[in-house]
């Protein structure tokens, strides 16, 4: 079985632009979570949508945002990048209900100069 | 407040058993744990979970104390491509609330 896959794997903004960033769950995956990971905060936790509704919400701005479609893949996008956008973004599955481990894909390395 | 404590660094010879400990003195009763791995610049991996009974599967074994205050990963057979960062979790396995933060973790570092 396919694991989880993000486009791109890497990508360079320039301040005040916008991104859309892609995941593809594994497939019977409908619980998809993004993170966002920096050196210094660690693994942050963005929001996770499950059957097209986002579930769960971190502490970013609004700026985040994201969305989920029928075949449970999703996007996140981020307007107005700042410097400190710059991070490994994360996207994990997993299937719905308890106990159930989250699977991660490569990671989007975005860069903002 | 860290749920967790987890040395910050640990070395393997390879081919030998590496034992990840994992102190989670103030788990509660329905709380997993939860073990995780991160190679430099990759996704994390998930490795293995339980609550309170010992878990085994291909990657790695759990051993969990009776009073679950503490935990150990055990690689039976480190390689040098286990060669990462192991993080401890705890978290409750239920509801819609699933999100995961890291700690520190423990740099495991096997060498040849």
């Amino acid at each position: 079985k396919a694991g989880v896959t993000q486009t791109p794997r890497y990508l360079i903004k320039t301040r005040g632009q916008q991104v859309t960033l892609s995941c593809s769950p594994i497939s019977g995956h409908r619980s998809v979570s993004w993170y966002q990971q920096t050196p210094g905060q660690g693994l942050q936790f963005l929001f996770e949508y499950f059957s097209e509704t986002q579930r769960n919400k971190g502490n970013f701005p609004g700026r985040f945002s994201g969305r989920q479609f029928s075949n449970s893949r999703s996007e996140m996008n981020v307007s107005t990048l700042e410097l400190g956008d710059s991070a490994l973004y994360l996207c994990a599955s997993r299937l719905a209900g308890p106990g159930y481990e989250q699977y991660f894909g490569p990671g989007t390395r975005l860069t903002v100069t | 407040d860290a749920k967790t404590t987890q040395p910050p660094s640990m070395d393997c010879a390879e081919g030998r058993a590496a034992n990840l400990p994992c102190n989670h003195s103030t788990i509660s009763g329905n709380e997993y744990v939860y073990w995780y791995r991160q190679i430099h610049s990759q996704g994390p991996q998930y490795i293995i979970h339980g609550l309170k009974n010992n878990e085994t599967n291909e990657m790695a074994s759990l051993i969990i104390t009776e009073d679950r205050k503490s935990s150990t990963l055990i690689l039976p057979h480190a390689t040098l491509r286990d060669t990462a960062v192991y993080y401890c979790i705890v978290m409750a396995s239920g509801g819609s609330n699933y999100k995961l933060t890291f700690g520190k973790g423990t740099l495991l570092t096997v060498n040849p």
